[in-house]
């Protein structure tokens, strides 16, 4: 089946202790994607990837870091989190083709006390 | 800078009145232009997309350069509409997306 799978679903974790949200893709997807989703602001995109070793950042890029190693997979490192992190994230994938739609991920919740 | 504007955060009508979810954009280049729907804070799925021109669960979209909107409508809305509508823009060359904040639609039996 053709998914985007994020793991841990939901993670507790504290201040300043290094932390890794992993994200797979399996339909050979060049572009991957973070998110995080805060009520009343939406979606805000942290960091992209348009291919291998290729990563740039999005609106909301402080806090965070990436990698796209391998084509299948974009892990989000957050090396200090803090409490203002709190929030649930998506990964997302898509073709890079005009018209192809993203790809989302099951979600990751995390809480930073 | 690229923008989405959806500038009703709640939108609730009665079942089977027509619904018109709105998005504003602002975009220099040719966006890529896309509706999602989130049920009670699961994934995002693509509802439509203005490439394609379709028609998913009766929900359509046209997307109109001159006025810069993307509105998203149902003739009748059904209680199972009930939902978080996102309207997200594709930027060209660089692939940023941008999202709006989101419309909760409540469909009122």
């Amino acid at each position: 089946e053709a998914q985007v799978t994020q793991n841990p679903r939901y993670l507790i974790t504290v201040t300043g202790k290094k932390l890794t949200v992993t994200c797979s893709q399996n339909m050979n997807h060049e572009y991957m994607s973070w998110y995080r989703q805060d009520p009343g602001l939406g979606l805000r995109q942290i960091y992209y990837s348009m291919n291998v070793e290729v990563t740039d950042k999005g609106d909301v890029p402080e806090g965070y870091k990436v990698s796209r190693k391998e084509k299948r997979n974009f892990p989000l490192i957050l090396e200090s989190p803090s409490p203002n992190q709190t929030s649930l994230y998506f990964c997302a994938s898509r073709l890079q083709e005009l018209g192809s739609p993203l790809h989302f991920g099951n979600g990751t919740r995390l809480t930073v006390t | 800078a690229q923008r989405v504007t959806q500038p009703e955060k709640l939108l609730s009508v009665f079942k089977g009145a027509p619904v018109e979810l709105k998005c504003n954009y602002s975009y220099s280049g040719s966006p890529e232009l896309f509706w999602y729907v989130q049920y009670s804070r699961q994934r995002l799925q693509l509802l439509l997309r203005h490439i394609s021109r379709e028609s998913i669960k009766g929900f359509t979209a046209d997307l109109n350069k001159g006025e810069t909107s993307f509105h998203l409508k149902k003739p009748f809305a059904q209680e199972e509409d009930s939902a978080m509508y996102y309207c997200a823009l594709f930027s060209g060359g660089y692939q940023k997306v941008t999202f709006g904040i989101g419309t909760k639609l409540q469909v009122i039996p």
